[in-house]
């Protein structure tokens, strides 16, 4: 079955004790991005790849690290979480375009509280 | 650069009720676009897309047309549903290779029984 897959689902964790959230899929994708949802401000991107060893900030990147070592993979790194990093976060996935129509597939979400 | 415009929500409608959802956009040359929905306590999903001018995008009852004229692609369903309740979001990605896709900032609908 065609997912993207992110872990954990649920996270609670302490200010500055550093974490990574892992994100795959296996539809050979060359595009990958992940973004952050809080109440009232919609979707935002916080980094992008368009391939391995290919990464680009989005909308909100500090804070936050990402590598694309392999494919299927693009982990997202908090090196030293704050409370203001406790949000919805989603990974998502396409094929890297060229082609109309190529859609955007989504993990289920981790949601993350930084006490 | 590329940017999308959605309606402000929340949106309450009572069950059978007309939806329409308003998406404008702004990119060069002929973007795809799309709505993705948003169920309580899900990740976002496909609802429909259009590629070209004049397509119509359709399912589960909503329909979206590629409007070139007003750069448009509103989101509308005749008779809306209890659960079709969801936060909805208009989308757009440019046609070239190694394009991002860009996300307006989503619309709440609550449907009322």
């Amino acid at each position: 079955e065609a997912q993207v897959t992110q872990n954990p689902r649920y996270l609670i964790t302490v200010t500055g004790k550093k974490l990574t959230v892992t994100c795959s899929q296996n539809m050979n994708h060359e595009y990958m991005s992940w973004y952050r949802q809080d109440p009232g401000l919609g979707l935002r991107q916080i980094y992008y790849s368009m391939n391995v060893e290919v990464t680009d900030k989005g909308d909100v990147p500090e804070g936050y690290k990402v590598s694309r070592k392999e494919k299927r993979n693009f982990p997202l790194i908090l090196e030293s979480p704050s409370p203001n990093q406790t949000s919805l976060y989603f990974c998502a996935s396409s094929f890297a375009g060229g082609r109309a129509g190529e859609k955007l597939f989504f993990g289920s979400g981790t949601q993350l509280s930084v006490l | 650069g590329d940017s999308v415009t959605q309606m402000e929500g929340p949106v309450t409608l009572s069950e059978e009720a007309f939806l329409t959802i308003n998406c404008t956009y702004t990119a060069t040359g002929y973007p795809s676009l799309f709505w993705y929905v948003q169920y309580p306590g899900e990740g976002l999903q496909l609802l429909l897309k259009a590629t070209k001018a004049d397509d119509k995008g359709s399912n589960k009852g909503f329909e979206a047309t590629y409007r070139k004229e007003t750069t448009s692609f509103h989101l509308e369903k005749g008779s809306v549903q209890v659960s079709d309740s969801a936060v909805y979001f208009c989308a757009l990605r440019g046609m070239n290779y190694g394009q991002n896709f860009v996300f307006g900032p989503g619309t709440r609908l609550s449907v009322l029984p």
